[in-house]
């Protein structure tokens, strides 16, 4: 089945404790985006990759990494999480040229 | 600069009402492309429609239908006799050829029994 994977689905940790929420997809598309969701803001994009080593920033990357060194695999990275990074993620992907994005099935983070 | 805006924060209707969900959006790209989501309780996005910006033929699915018009920059969702099962945060979102998905506020719709 074509899908986008999240893990973990829930995650309550503490301040400055670091963390990796992994994205996994099967269908060798080429994009692959992080998005976060908050009440009243919709859905931000936080880091986007075109393909294998190849990374830029969204719209709120502060607190953020992510790495591409396989074309399936998009990891996000909080280094240092903060109350503020608190939010429900999603990963996506795409195949190049198609405009629509397949999202996982969202990772809600707490962080106290 | 692109932008949708879902001015709509929360809608709350009965039953068997039909309500509409509004959707205006920004963008100086001459192709791109809307999309509707659905975020139910449980969390997440379920893909509803995908529009072309080259057609604004209107499209019905079931109690579900949506109107395009490119000359007020709008993609307004419209759900006729509605259901609780409706109930949920529904995104309106724009996409280009940067591949970046946009999305709006949303807007939490309430279908009371």
């Amino acid at each position: 089945e074509a899908q986008v994977t999240q893990n973990p689905r829930y995650l309550i940790t503490v301040t400055g404790k670091k963390l990796t929420v992994t994205c996994s997809q099967n269908m060798n598309h080429e994009y692959m985006s992080w998005y976060r969701q908050d009440p009243g803001l919709g859905l931000r994009q936080i880091y986007y990759s075109m393909n294998v080593e190849v990374t830029d920033k969204g719209d709120v990357p502060e607190g953020y990494k992510v790495s591409r060194k396989e074309k399936r695999n998009f990891p996000l990275i909080l280094e240092s999480p903060s109350p503020n990074q608190t939010s429900l993620y999603f990963c996506a992907s795409k195949a190049r040229g198609v405009y629509g994005y397949t999202f996982g099935s969202g990772t809600r983070l707490t962080v106290v | 600069a692109q932008k949708v805006t879902q001015a709509q924060t929360e809608i709350s209707v009965v039953e068997k009402e039909d309500v509409t969900l509004d959707c205006v959006y920004e963008t100086r790209d001459t192709t791109y492309y809307l999309f509707w989501y659905k975020q139910p309780p449980s969390g997440e996005l379920v893909f509803l429609i995908r529009r072309n910006s080259f057609d604004e033929q209107n499209e019905i699915s079931g109690r579900y239908s949506w109107n395009f018009q490119k000359s007020t920059s709008s993609f307004n969702f419209t759900i006729t006799a509605s259901q609780v099962v409706d109930s949920a945060v529904y995104f309106c979102a724009l996409s280009s050829n940067t591949g970046k998905l946009i999305f709006g506020q949303g807007t939490t719709l309430q279908v009371k029994p």
